[in-house]
């Protein structure tokens, strides 16, 4: 079975610090991988997607980037934080073209910058 | 404008009730929608998928029907459990023809009481 996980669960850093948040996916090949952040009481936001090792699309300017460097590994990265980057971020999973296949998400990550 | 408008939300029930939650959406075009389960601190989970030809669906107590002329749906939570606290969201794909791109509703938050 498929299973997805991310790390860390919850993080605490201070502004202008960098940020690297992992996601990797095992049994499954090929996914589609999704970085979205979640604001209370809104609907999530993408951020990033890929639909293949070191291709990645940005849907939103941001002080945030993403990489692929493998398969089914999927990483949030940023060189100095802001207040702003606060948030619950997810990383998800699907099958590579299944457009009417689920998302399989992470458990998340809980940022908070100081 | 793509948007997803969830009502109530929020709601309070009791143990053994029912309850529906509401989804209507503006989004165009239209390939499927799909509601999630979010348990507080985690990531959400599928609960179902429905195409344009799917009028109701089921995933043991929860019951999802859609009406793609008035473009609104619904999710019904049969006999609650304590288990059922949670955020419920509403997602709406528009498919190859938008690139895949999935509106999210802000989402419904329940709370099952003994």
């Amino acid at each position: 079975s498929q299973t997805i996980h991310q790390w860390p669960a919850t993080l605490v850093q201070p502004v202008g610090s960098p940020l690297s948040l992992e996601c990797t996916v095992e049994g499954t090949s090929n996914p589609n991988l999704y970085w979205y952040r979640q604001a209370a009481g809104r609907g999530l936001q993408l951020l990033f997607y890929s639909v293949g090792i070191g291709q990645i699309s940005s849907e939103v300017p941001q002080n945030l980037s993403a990489s692929r460097p493998q398969d089914r590994q999927f990483i949030l990265s940023s060189k100095k934080l802001l207040l702003s980057d606060s948030g619950f971020y997810l990383c998800a999973w699907s099958v590579l073209g299944g457009h009417n296949s689920p998302l399989h998400f992470g458990n998340g990550t809980r940022l908070t910058v100081t | 404008k793509n948007q997803v408008e969830q009502s109530p939300q929020s709601l309070i029930i009791l143990e053994g009730k029912n309850c529906t939650l509401q989804c209507n959406y503006t989004v165009s075009p239209f390939s499927n929608l799909r509601w999630y389960k979010q348990d507080t601190g985690r990531g959400p989970v599928s609960l179902t998928i429905m195409t344009f030809s799917e009028n109701t669906k089921s995933n043991r107590r929860y019951t999802a029907t859609l009406d793609a002329d008035t473009k609104q749906s619904s999710l019904h939570i049969t006999a609650s459990q304590l288990s059922d606290s949670a955020s419920y969201i509403c997602v709406v794909s528009g498919g190859k023809a938008a690139g895949n791109k999935l509106t999210f509703g802000g989402g419904t938050r329940v709370l099952v009481k003994p």
